[in-house]
């Protein structure tokens, strides 16, 4: 079975300054997807940014970019130029082909004004 | 862009009774819907897979008996707790995937979800 574990439960930034939240997840699959999504207090799912595992080159959106590290099993953000609307709990998932969806624990990012 | 909505968003009822939440997508057809639960500052829990037509494909440890899932038709499933306790009480998410997108995660949308409190 797939897990995805993420170790930091909050972490916090400064505005304007970059935070870097980690996940590292087990699969013994070659074909997946990486995500992370973004829970506000309205607990709204929205989706950040995707990765798919054949992909070498890390996914970025905007202010939002990965580290993926294949060999490694790590998959980090990184969020630049951090404003007070990203403040949210960040889930890491893991995604099959067929659309199951594995969570981490989600990180609670504080971003102070 | 796609839309998933939830109904109710807030529910309280009394032990014993059985509760109704309706999943639906407004603007696309989802063959495959999923349904979470997530408890206060928890990760969501995937509690089943809810194919259009087909008996739905319960997580090991859920219920089948005590959580009822149909997907009657391609813009609407539904989740039934039934005999609810206080112990059933959680926010309750679901998601869509829409249909013939080739599959893959990415095309998953959530709704807003419900939270349920069984007194």
């Amino acid at each position: 079975a797939q897990t995805v574990t993420q170790s930091q439960p909050e972490m916090s930034v400064q505005e304007a300054e970059t935070v870097t939240l980690s996940c590292t997840y087990d699969t013994s699959e070659s074909d997946y997807y990486l995500f992370w999504y973004k829970q506000p207090p309205s607990r709204q799912m929205i989706l950040v940014i995707r990765q798919e595992a054949y992909k070498q080159q890390n996914a970025t959106e905007n202010r939002f970019s990965v580290n993926f590290q294949k060999a490694a099993k790590s998959f980090s953000l990184k969020i630049s130029d951090s404003q007070l609307g990203d403040a949210a709990m960040y889930f890491c998932a893991y995604g099959t082909s067929y659309g199951k969806l594995t969570f981490g624990q989600g990180t609670i990012l504080t971003v102070h004004p | 862009g796609a839309v998933v909505s939830q109904h109710p968003s807030w529910v309280i009822c009394k032990s014993g009774t059985s509760v109704k939440i309706e999943c639906r997508s407004l603007d696309f057809q989802a063959t495959t819907m999923f349904w979470y639960r997530q408890f206060p500052k928890q990760s969501l829990m995937l509690m089943a897979t809810s194919n259009e037509g087909s008996k739905a494909t319960y997580e090991q440890g859920v219920e089948k008996d005590k959580f009822l899932i149909n997907h009657a038709s391609l813009t609407l499933s539904t989740l039934t707790v039934t005999s609810a306790h206080p112990e059933d009480s959680s926010f309750y998410i679901c998601s869509a995937e829409s249909s013939g997108s080739g599959g893959g995660p990415d095309t998953q949308y959530f709704g807003p979800g419900t939270r349920l409190t069984v007194l």
